[in-house]
This record gives C-alpha cells, structure tokens and sequence, in this order.
C-alpha cells in the first residue's frame, strides 16, 4: 500500500524536552510539508522540501528543525525554544513542490508537551 | 502575505440540508485553489480549482471558483451524517509563493440527524 505514514499517534514529552516525529513515504513523492494543526487556525506551515538535501522555512518555523537525507523521509524535531509546542501535527507530500501539486496528507501525530 | 479565509466557521444542519462554504483569498500570483475533508485526522482531497467559472462536482459535492472576485463556494446537496468534517480550503500561489500551500482556518460542519 502506497501512503504517507506518521509515528507515533500519540507523544507525550516534558517541558524542555527536544522530540522527533518521524514522517515517512513510499509515494516516490519530490516535495514534503510539515504542519501544525491547532483548533480554530486551520493548518500552518512548518518547514518544507521540495526535494532531498534541500528545505526551507514556512511561516511558523521558529522553534523547529528538519532533515531531508532522504527522499522518503523528512523528520521534525520540536526543540524546547518552540513557546507552546502541544499540538496536532501533520506530514504531508507531493508529487512535485508546486501550487497545482496535490499534496498527500499522513494520519498525524498529537504532541502534548506538560 | 498571503491570506485565505473561509465562513462560516461552524455549522450545524440536519440531514437532507443543503450547504455552502466559503472561502476567500488574498494572493499575490494565485494558480489554485484545493478544498479537503477532514475527519478525525488526515485531511482527504476533494477539488482543485484552477479556472474560473468552471464548476467541479463529484456526487453530492461540487465547487466553483470565481477568479475575479476571489473566493470559492463549496457545496453540499442533500446532507448525510457522513459529511461532518472540517472542510479545509488552501491556495497555491506562484512567485515567492512557490511550493506552498496557504491554508485557511476551516469550516466545522456537523450533520444532525
């Protein structure tokens, strides 16, 4: 089966913690997203990849980091600078990076940092 | 700064109602417009609109987009309980836009029995 997939479901992390959330994909996809879902604000933009060894910022990066080693894989790490970390995270790909491009969305990751 | 912005942000039918959602958008170089569903987490593709005045439909879902006046409906005949989601609207852009999608806050539907 072809498709995005987010591990874990569900992380629970302490206050000053770093933590990774692992994205995974076997859709041969170029471009890769990472978002941040909190209620009410619909999906904001974290980092993206428009193809391996290559990322940029979104409009909320600050906080976080990214790798893109390899064309299947793009992880996030949430480091203790992130303010207000819990929240619902999703993983998304492209065939290509482009606005005609559908994006592809994981199942997600709740994060609840205490 | 790119800006999408959908209404209403809740809504509560029963079923056999009909709905529209909106979504209007502020960009510069704008090129799409994609509507999704949301359920209980990954949000599924529904429409990408391009052109204007086109309508795109599949089953009891249909979208039009109307370039001039910046925005996009989204709608839905005959309600079922099936259809309550977040309904997610988001914009493709060229120029320093490019590879990235702007999201707008979402509409929550919920579809009584």
């Amino acid at each position: 089966d072809g498709g995005i997939t987010q591990s874990p479901k569900y992380l629970f992390r302490k206050e000053g913690q770093n933590v990774t959330l692992s994205c995974e994909q076997n859709l041969n996809h170029d471009a890769m997203y990472w978002y941040r879902q909190d209620p009410g604000q619909g999906l904001r933009l974290i980092y993206y990849s428009q193809i391996v060894n290559d990322f940029q910022k979104g409009d909320i990066a600050e906080g976080y980091s990214v790798s893109r080693e390899k064309k299947e894989s793009f992880p996030l790490t949430v480091t203790s600078a992130q303010k207000n970390p819990t929240a619902f995270y999703l993983c998304a790909s492209s065939p290509v990076a482009g606005p005609t491009s559908r994006q592809y969305f994981g199942p997600g990751t709740r994060l609840t940092v205490t | 700064e790119d800006k999408v912005v959908q209404s209403p942000l809740s809504l509560v039918v029963h079923e056999g109602d009909t709905v529209t959602l909106n979504c209007s958008y502020e960009v510069t170089n704008f090129r799409s417009l994609l509507w999704y569903k949301q359920e209980k987490k990954a949000p599924t593709f529904l429409f990408m609109l391009t052109s204007s005045g086109i309508e795109k439909k599949s089953g009891r879902l249909s979208s039009i987009l109307d370039k001039k006046e910046l925005f996009s409906i989204l709608n839905i005949t005959a309600t079922q309980t099936g259809d309550s989601a977040i309904y997610l609207c988001a914009v493709g852009a060229g120029g320093t836009s490019y590879g990235k999608l702007t999201f707008g806050q979402g509409t929550i539907l919920t579809v009584h029995p």
